[in-house]
């Protein structure tokens, strides 16, 4: 069965600082891997996914992500942080439709 | 607008008591989904439908019912048999339910049993 683990459940930088959210998977077969952003008390919204077109995947609000299959790994960054980055992060694999989440990463920017 | 839609925003129950989480989505999408979030344990889907009057246990289904009578609806029912149902609820939909689709989200109903 497929899952993903994200590894630190807080990650504090200051504004203007890289941002590294990292994740990694688990999965029998190649597999389809989304980055999703969640503001309090709100649902959750697509920054990016994976979906073998291409290994470094480019998303909303200057995200991207590279897919490194040797390392099961689809980790998240952000050249420079901003104030409006703070919230929580999930990292999720499907597997023909079935959706594993991680358990979230919040990040925290400071001024 | 497309979109998807929960309400209410905030729900109070007393124990006991069965309440009704409404959803609807109007992006024409054949998947929808109900997750269940609490701190620190990210999402767990509770049911999820591909078709009108059909639909599928998730991982956590004891304690909650759901039907899909009509494509854009998709009312997700705790009942008293749900023995710690505060959290946070979130409904999903997906044109399918195949990997490369993108599951969208409404903004959530939290439950608080009092």
């Amino acid at each position: 069965a497929q899952s993903v683990t994200q590894l630190g459940s807080h990650v504090s930088v200051s504004e203007g600082a890289l941002v590294l959210l990292r994740c990694n998977y688990s999965s029998s077969v190649p597999p389809y891997l989304f980055w999703y952003v969640q503001y309090p008390n709100q649902g959750l919204q697509l920054l990016l996914k994976y979906t073998s077109a291409a290994t470094l995947v480019k998303g909303i609000n200057g995200f991207e992500a590279e897919f490194k299959k040797s390392e099961t790994s689809f980790h998240l960054t952000k050249p420079s942080a901003h104030m409006s980055d703070a919230a929580e992060y999930f990292c999720a694999v499907s597997y023909y439709g079935d959706m594993r989440f991680g358990a979230g990463t919040r990040l925290t920017v400071k001024p | 607008d497309g979109g998807i839609t929960q309400s209410p925003k905030y729900l109070f129950r007393k124990e006991g008591q069965n309440v009704t989480l409404s959803c609807e989505q109007n992006l024409n999408h054949d998947a929808m989904y109900w997750y269940r979030q609490d701190p620190g344990q990210g999402l767990r889907l509770i049911y999820y439908s591909q078709i009108v009057n059909d639909f599928q246990k998730g991982d956590i289904a004891e304690g909650y019912s759901v039907s899909r009578e009509k494509k854009e609806s998709f009312p997700l029912t705790v009942t008293s048999a749900q023995k710690n149902p505060t959290a946070f609820y979130l409904c999903a939909s997906s044109q399918d339910r195949i990997g490369t689709d993108t599951q969208y989200f409404g903004p959530g109903t939290r439950l608080t049993v009092l």
